[in-house]
């Protein structure tokens, strides 16, 4: 059972567009992190996430917070080529087995975005 | 600050041999934690460690898999008589605390393990 669903799995955009990507989950997470990754690399971290109905944002990228915590979405406005990667949601807390120590990753959304 | 340091980065082993592989956490975290991540599938939790203690192995294989964080050192994932199937990309993270707002983890650059 995949606790933390992400859609879309793969998006190929042009640059200059905007995009939405969305993680999604019947279970509560007391926080919630985007990551992004590249081939060969490790996940590096965006942004964390706490409160229901939270917004953050970073340069380009807008992060919400459902206001029930099971939910958030990735934003990105005037998508570039450096934006190309595999965007990962994780969640920590009572949906990954009620440890705030252990993250349930999704599978990703795997953006590239063509010049 | 340098990030989390994992060595090697590519790790290749022959069925039956043993595979080390190795973890620095971020300087001041004192918290480890190690993950698989199988092609086509998403990242899971293997272990948990601080300094000297296994917190939380649930994730990790019963056999032939142990982990250790000694007081001195780089934290060590160990794969004995490695099969195929352990043929994956090994991540290693670290964090401050528990008890921040949020919980955030850094992860290394991964190594890459294939049995042949």
């Amino acid at each position: 059972t995949q606790l933390l669903e992400q859609s879309p799995q793969f998006l190929s955009i042009q640059e200059g567009e905007n995009l939405t990507v969305y993680c999604n989950s019947s279970s509560v997470f007391s926080s919630l992190q985007w990551y992004r990754q590249e081939p060969g690399e490790g996940p590096v971290l965006l942004v964390t996430v706490v409160t229901g109905g939270e917004v953050k944002k970073l340069k380009r990228l807008t992060f919400q917070f459902g206001d029930a915590r099971k939910d958030s979405s990735l934003h990105i406005t005037a998508a570039q080529p450096g934006d190309t990667g595999l965007y990962l949601c994780a969640g920590a807390g009572e949906g990954s087995g009620g440890s705030n120590y252990k993250l349930t990753f999704g599978k990703g959304t795997l953006l590239t975005v063509n010049p | 600050n340098a990030g989390v340091m994992q060595n090697p980065r590519h790790l290749v082993r022959r069925r039956g041999q043993e595979a080390r592989l190795r973890c620095s956490p971020m300087k001041g975290h004192s918290h480890v934690y190690w993950y698989r991540q199988l092609p086509e599938e998403g990242l899971k939790f293997m272990v948990y460690l601080q300094k000297e203690n296994i917190i939380d192995e649930s994730g990790m294989p019963k056999e032939r898999f142990s982990a250790e964080f000694p007081k001195e050192g780089p934290s060590i994932l160990r794969i004995q008589q490695v099969v195929r199937g352990d043929s994956a990309a090994y991540f290693c993270a670290s964090s401050p605390t528990l008890w921040d707002r949020g919980f955030e983890a850094f992860f290394g650059q991964g190594t890459r393990l294939t049995v042949v």
